[in-house]
């Protein structure tokens, strides 16, 4: 079975540009997650989808982090524009239910 | 108060020893609890779930769970080198598939 696929592995921005990354989960798993971990602290859910439709973005910083997951497959997260506290490895996961794969993460920094 | 405490450490074994790492939750209503694993660098993966009062083992892993008490513990038997890593708790909040992670505890075995 394929794992979680993310690219890129990874991304060095300078604050106030925008980023994008993007995630294919394990095929069949129809809930689909964007963690942030940021250095020496658990990852925190920024976002949770089902299928297409969001479940909860509850903790994701709306006026500058934007998620979508078209057709229910893939998904992308975007930053604009990043700030230096943004710097941090971004982890996507999928599960058909708990507990969850996670891909190997996208480790953004920005300057 | 923190949803999920977990002593950061880092907690240091001799090679062979039982390592111990405790976890205590907020919520009341979770029923479903994990242990990851996280090697530097590297993305979590999971190593046990445990869902019921008591204990469940898995090879060299024990948890334990008290939900009375709202506390976690995984115990590793025999602790390798190998073993040298952060271990993060997990509860799923609610019931939802939202996963909220602790900081994690950092595990030195020592040869």
């Amino acid at each position: 079975e394929a794992g979680v696929a993310q690219s890129p592995r990874y991304k060095i921005i300078e604050k106030r540009q925008s980023v994008a990354f993007w995630c294919n989960p394990i095929s069949g798993h129809a809930t689909l997650y964007w963690y942030q971990q940021i250095l020496g602290q658990g990852p925190k859910l920024l976002i949770q989808f089902q299928n297409n439709g969001v479940v909860d973005d509850s903790q994701l910083p709306k006026d500058r982090f934007s998620a979508e997951r078209l057709k229910g497959v893939d998904s992308t997260l975007k930053i604009q524009p990043a700030k230096l506290e943004d710097s941090a490895v971004y982890l996507c996961a999928s599960s058909l239910e708990p507990p969850k794969v996670f891909g190997p993460g996208t480790r953004l920094t920005v300057l | 108060q923190k949803e999920v405490e977990q002593n950061s450490g880092p907690l240091s074994v001799p090679e062979g020893a039982i390592a111990s790492l405790n976890c205590t939750y907020s919520d009341r209503g979770s029923q479903s609890f994990f242990w990851y694993r996280q090697y530097s660098g590297k993305s979590p993966e999971l190593i046990m779930s445990i869902y019921s009062n008591g204990d469940k083992e898995d090879g060299r892993f024990t948890a334990q769970l008290n939900k009375a008490s709202q506390y976690v513990s995984l115990l590793i038997r025999d602790s390798q080198p190998s073993d040298s890593a952060t271990y993060l708790c997990a509860f799923d909040s609610s019931n939802t598939g939202k996963l909220i992670f602790g900081q994690g505890t950092t595990l030195q075995v020592k040869p």
